[in-house]
C-alpha cells in the first residue's frame, strides 16, 4: 500500500535551533518525495522535491531509499518558519501525478 | 499572474442537499486535480482530469461524488445528498503536466470549506 507517514503532529523549537520534520514512506516503486508547505491564511505550495536537490528557504531533505525516508531539516530555524508541513508522494507506475499526503506536522518556532 | 480560484470559499447547506464546487486552473494548465481535506488530515486524492477526461477516479468515495471538466479548463466537482461525513476543506490544484519533472509542480487552490448540518 502507498503510505506517507508523519509521526509528529506538533514539532516545537526555539529560534536557532536545528528543525528536522520526519517523513517515512511506503511505496513498492519508485516514487517522487515532496514537501508541501501552509503558511497561516495562505494556500498549500511546494517547498522542495527530492529530484531538485536545492535548499529552499535554508531547507534541505534527502531522499534514502534504504531507511524510505524523507525528513526535512534546516539548522537554524527562524519565526517565519512557523508552519504546517506535509509530506507527500507521487507513485511512479502507472503515474497520474497524484500525490499521497501525510497527516502533516505543525511547526512551531518560539522567539 | 492569477493561480488556481476556488469558488465558493466557504459552503453551508443541509444533510441531504446537492452542492457544486467550482475550479478554475492557472491557464494553460492541462492536469487537474481535486483533493479533501479533513480536520486534522493531510489532503487526500478524490479524482484527477488530463484535459477534459477524468483519468483517475480511483479516490471518489463513493457514487454520490461526480466532478467534470467539459472544456478542458474549469472543473465542477458535484456532491449529491450530502452527509455530515462529507464536511471538509476541498481542494484543487493544476499542474502543467503529470509526468515527472520541474512541469509537474501542483499549484493548489485556496479551497472550499464545506459544512453540511
Amino acid at each position: 500500500a502507498q503510505r506517507v507517514t508523519q509521526p509528529e503532529k506538533l514539532l516545537s523549537v526555539f529560534k536557532g535551533a536545528p528543525v528536522e520534520l520526519k517523513c517515512n514512506y511506503s511505496y513498492s516503486g519508485s516514487p517522487e518525495l515532496f514537501w508541501y508547505v501552509q503558511y497561516s491564511r495562505q494556500r498549500l505550495q511546494l517547498l522542495l522535491r527530492h529530484i531538485s536537490r536545492e535548499s529552499i528557504k535554508g531547507f534541505t531533505a534527502d531522499l534514502n531509499k534504504g531507511e524510505t525516508s524523507f525528513h526535512l531539516k534546516k539548522p537554524f530555524a527562524q519565526e517565519e518558519d512557523s508552519a504546517m508541513y506535509y509530506c507527500a508522494l507521487s507513485g511512479s507506475s502507472g503515474n497520474t501525478g497524484k500525490l499521497i499526503f501525510g497527516q502533516g506536522t505543525t511547526l512551531q518556532v518560539k522567539p | 499572474g492569477a493561480g488556481v480560484s476556488q469558488t465558493p470559499s466557504n459552503k453551508v447547506t443541509e444533510k441531504g442537499k446537492y452542492v457544486e464546487l467550482r475550479c478554475d486552473p492557472i491557464s494553460g494548465h492541462t492536469a487537474l486535480y481535486w483533493y479533501r481535506q479533513s480536520l486534522g488530515q493531510g489532503p487526500e486524492f478524490l479524482i484527477y482530469f488530463q484535459g477534459t477526461g477524468a483519468a483517475d477516479d480511483s479516490g471518489l468515495p463513493n457514487d454520490r461524488f461526480f466532478a467534470v471538466r467539459p472544456e478542458g479548463s474549469v472543473s465542477t466537482l458535484k456532491i449529491q445528498r450530502t452527509e455530515r461525513g462529507d464536511s471538509a476543506v476541498y481542494l484543487c490544484a493544476s499542474s502543467l503536466t503529470r509526468t515527472s519533472g520541474r512541469n509537474n509542480e501542483q499549484f493548489f487552490g485556496p479551497g472550499t470549506r464545506l459544512t453540511v448540518l
